[in-house]
């Protein structure tokens, strides 16, 4: 079965940088796109871009756009997002989900890493 | 202030059936197929509902999607008490070429 595997949760100090990984299987890793998605403590989710392990090919949203960066690994099927300058608000719960387009969604996640970010 | 539009909450008692509704535009959902997502308690995400109306294999025909026009609806009959969840709305925005969900909706079995 399709499983995503992330990285732990992290402490990170304002200014700083992060990544987080996110390891596939179960499936062909190259054949459908990942995007990653945010849950601040209590709110709602908040996609943050999407990349494409089959070209590298990303998308980012406007939020984060010029703070992230997010590429993939084909030897490992492991997919990283990358978010620089860290501040309080980005404190969260990060998921990677498996995108499978505008007709199916994101069809499996990852279980989450939560990323505090505190002085 | 979220670009789809849910209910906060909204609540059943066990055996009936409840509603949720997701609103949007031209631009979104009136452009896209809309996915709903189930939240349980401290777990990530899990899809119920892709293109409007489909469900995975796995989640029971209790369960059902529709849209119309810029709105959605996710439809769940004979209400359990596992149901208890949040619930969010997603679908992809043309005009600001991102993916856009709910604010989310909070369901609670009485």
């Amino acid at each position: 079965q399709v499983l995503l595997v992330q990285s732990g949760a992290d402490v990170k100090k304002p200014g700083a940088s992060v990544r987080v990984s996110c390891k596939a299987s179960g499936y062909t890793f190259t054949d459908s796109g990942i995007s990653w998605v945010r849950q601040a403590p209590g709110q709602e989710l908040e996609w943050l871009g999407w990349i494409s392990p089959y070209n590298g090919n990303t998308k980012y949203a406007q939020i984060v756009e010029g703070r992230v960066t997010m590429t993939t690994e084909t030897s490992t099927n492991t997919a990283y997002m990358e978010l620089r300058s860290l501040r309080s608000d980005d404190t969260a719960v990060y998921y990677c989900a498996r995108d499978r387009g505008v007709i199916r969604g994101f069809d499996s996640w990852g279980q989450g890493t939560l990323v505090t970010v505190s002085s | 202030q979220s670009v789809l539009t849910q209910p906060p909450s909204a609540s059943g008692t066990p055996g009936q059936r409840v509603t949720i509704s997701c609103s949007g535009s031209t631009s979104n959902i009136g452009s896209n197929t809309v996915n709903w997502y189930q939240q349980l308690p401290g777990t990530a995400p899990k899809v119920l509902i892709y293109s409007n109306k489909q469900r995975p294999s796995g989640v029971p025909d209790r369960i059902s999607g529709s849209k119309s026009g810029t709105s959605a609806s996710l439809a769940i009959s004979g209400l359990q008490s596992e149901d208890e969840a949040d619930y969010y709305c997603a679908t992809w925005d043309d005009s600001l070429s991102a993916w856009v969900f709910g604010g989310g909706t909070k369901l609670t079995v009485l």
